[in-house]
């Protein structure tokens, strides 16, 4: 079974500054997807970022991207130029052969003005 | 493209009652997953569709629980002798088909309380 690790239950940043949220994961699986979801307070769930595991290269959406170390099973967020709607739960999620997520416990990011 | 909407999205119910969940997913999408997510939690997987197809359960899933997908459309999600511990958000997400794992996009939610 897969298991996703969030070890920092919250974090804060100024506005417009960077911050890195971590995550880990631990697989069998060779061929997979890993997510981040932000959840705001209305908590609806929205796809921030997607990486293909088979993929070398990092995504990157805009002001979000993500440090993919297959390797070490590590699968950080970054966010650039912080803005105040950017606070939210985010989840980092995993994706294997058999269809279903598997969330991490959530990091909950504060935006300070 | 509407979205994934889900109904009711608030739900108080009293111990004992049955309730009845409604997921409406985005209309090409041909896979749809129930989750549930407890206060300070990520979302637990409870069980997916693919079409009309019920592919996979998970052990939370207890027999007060069923899912249908008739038609391969919008998807219900029953629970009957509803328990205090059944109170949670419960998540509807869909995805479309292209490979072993997809994108999946979520609902709102519908948020159950069981008094």
């Amino acid at each position: 079974a897969q298991t996703v690790t969030q070890s920092q239950p919250e974090m804060s940043v100024q506005e417009a500054e960077t911050v890195t949220l971590s995550c880990t994961y631990d697989t069998s699986e060779s061929d997979y997807y890993l997510f981040w979801y932000k959840q705001p307070p209305s908590r609806q769930m929205i796809l921030v970022i997607r990486q293909e595991a088979y993929k070398q290269q990092n995504a990157t959406e805009n002001r979000f991207s993500v440090n993919f170390q297959k390797a070490a099973k590590s699968f950080s967020l970054k966010i650039s130029d912080s803005q105040l709607g950017d606070a939210a739960m985010y989840f980092c999620a995993f994706g294997g052969s058999n269809y279903k997520l598997t969330f991490g416990k959530g990091t909950l990011l504060t935006v300070n003005p | 493209d509407t979205g994934v909407s889900q109904d009711p999205r608030h739900k108080i119910t009293k111990r004992g009652q049955n309730v009845t969940f409604r997921c409406d997913p985005i209309s090409e999408h041909n896979r749809l997953y129930w989750y549930r997510q407890t206060l300070g939690q990520g979302p637990e997987f409870l069980t997916y569709f693919q079409n009309e197809a019920q592919l996979e359960k998970s052990r939370l899933l207890s027999d007060r629980f069923s899912a249908e997908r008739p038609k391969g459309s919008f998807s219900t999600l029953e629970i009957q002798r509803t328990e205090q511990g059944d109170s949670a958000m419960y998540l509807c997400a869909s995805s479309s088909q292209t490979g072993a794992t997809d994108t999946q996009y979520f609902g709102p939610g519908t948020r159950l309380t069981v008094l």
